[in-house]
């Protein structure tokens, strides 16, 4: 247990839906980082939280967003689903100040998102 | 922006000893992580540099050319289970990672 919790583990929805993935970092981690991983795809960076404000943006699509808590747990919303957004989403935690391997990303174990 | 660049795929021997290249151009960079990732599975930390030289951590090693925009990764005494994504992923501004595409390696008896 990475320590980083991420929920559901799997997902399976029609096109044109909305869902939302749940990610809890890990603890007193104040980043939270959102990946797509598509099949036999690297890791394409979304967005990134630190202690509830946006950080950073990736390749997110308009019909992606996120937020992070008070408690710092982050959701991903994914709406209008098309088949090509089926992938494994990751979260990741750092402790995101400091230095050296403090910083280093703990990734939870995924969900996976088939879009039918 | 970030630039990452390493192999595609590599295929070894059991037993024998593997060496993963990466380069690198990234701006505000503070060091470089390597990752393990088996399929379908979370990436997990395997070594950082941040000063030039050579990290052993176990079957594991790790150099870092700051100067030279340039990393490896060493494995030794291959063994089956290293069958797996190993991703290079050097730090840039606000302490944010870009990972490359990952090497595929593919350990054979």
């Amino acid at each position: 247990d990475s320590g980083v919790t991420q929920t559901p583990k799997h997902l399976i929805t029609a096109t044109g839906q909305r869902v939302t993935l749940r990610c809890s970092p890990r603890s007193g981690d104040l980043s939270v980082y959102w990946y797509q991983q598509s099949l036999d795809q690297g890791l394409q960076f979304l967005i990134q939280y630190y202690n509830g404000e946006e950080r950073a943006k990736g390749n997110i699509l308009e019909r992606f967003s996120a937020q992070q808590f008070p408690d710092l747990h982050s959701e991903l919303n994914l709406s209008s689903l098309e088949l090509g957004d089926s992938a494994l989403y990751f979260c990741a935690s750092s402790g995101g100040t400091g230095t050296g391997a403090n910083y280093g990303y703990t990734f939870g174990s995924g969900t996976r998102l088939t879009v039918v | 922006g970030q630039n990452i660049d390493q192999p595609t795929e590599m295929t070894a021997t059991e037993g024998a000893i593997v060496q993963i290249n990466c380069t690198y151009q990234t701006s505000g960079f503070n060091g470089l992580f390597w990752y393990q990732q088996h399929a379908g599975e979370a990436p997990t930390f395997l070594s950082y540099n941040v000063l030039d030289g050579l990290e052993e951590k176990g079957r594991f090693s790790s150099f870092l050319s700051r100067s030279k925009g340039y990393s490896y990764l060493l494995l030794k005494e291959l063994q089956m289970k290293d069958s797996a994504s190993y991703l290079c992923a050097p730090t840039g501004g606000g302490n944010k990672l870009t990972f490359g595409t990952g090497t595929q390696l593919k350990v054979e008896l």
